[in-house]
């Protein structure tokens, strides 16, 4: 498995105002994944960060409210914009096994933000 | 499109019981179905995996099972302890111009001493 960490692990944030959380890994990835957990409930995808091109995002999830950089194998991040309340949740990354099966994944220990 | 479905949302038992959860899949061309474990406040954990070309995995007081052709996989907790109360969220990857994994809505489990 993979050694990840997140920046910050939690934030209290002002309406309107713009958080980047980090995510880096001991290990080169090719794939990098943005998932958001809102409180009591499931993981949903945000967007695919692959090195070298533009993060693919899911349906629901738009560039300009969460952009994200891929500057490296090991490293990204994803910025949360113009936010609202409705933007309090856990946002995690997670990665593929650097060693093993590249369908395997492994989540980072999350980033909880409060909007207020 | 892909759906992940997964029963029951909560799960009571006594110390030393079994616990199963069990889930569905609507991407009949998903291959790979991984399980997690998230206990309070802390980040989701791979407890087991097993992909389409077999049918059953154990890992010690852990099983899962596939079946393909009905588009479910199961969890099985064998002994529980109280130490396994947590969330645990299935997961299908499914193919849609990359992978990706789709989870399961989880099932709080409380194993009480």
């Amino acid at each position: 498995s993979a050694v990840i960490s997140q920046k910050p692990s939690r934030d209290i944030c002002q309406r309107g105002t713009s958080l980047t959380i980090q995510c880096q890994v001991d290990s080169q990835v090719t794939m990098m994944f943005w998932y958001r957990q809102q409180p009591g409930q499931s993981l949903t995808l945000i967007a695919t960060a692959n090195q070298g091109s533009e993060a693919t995002y899911e349906s629901g999830f738009v560039i300009d409210k969460f952009p994200i950089s891929r500057p490296n194998l090991t490293f990204s991040t994803l910025t949360v914009s113009n936010m609202s309340p409705e933007d309090s949740s856990i946002y995690l990354c997670s990665v593929e096994d650097p060693q093993g099966w590249e369908e395997t994944q492994y989540f980072g220990p999350g980033t909880r933000l409060l909007v207020l | 499109g892909e759906n992940v479905e997964q029963h029951p949302s909560t799960l009571s038992v006594q110390e030393g019981d079994s616990a199963v959860i069990k889930c569905t899949y609507s991407d009949s061309a998903s291959n790979y179905f991984p399980w997690y474990k998230q206990e309070l406040g802390k980040r989701p954990q791979l407890i087991i995996d097993i992909r389409s070309n077999v049918g059953e995995k154990k890992d010690q007081r852990i099983a899962v099972t596939l079946n393909k052709t009905a588009k479910h996989f199961s969890l099985h907790i064998t002994e529980t302890q109280p130490e396994d109360s947590a969330v645990y969220f299935c997961a299908a990857m499914v193919s849609t111009g990359f992978q990706k994994l789709v989870f399961g809505t989880g099932t709080r489990l409380l194993v009480s001493p």
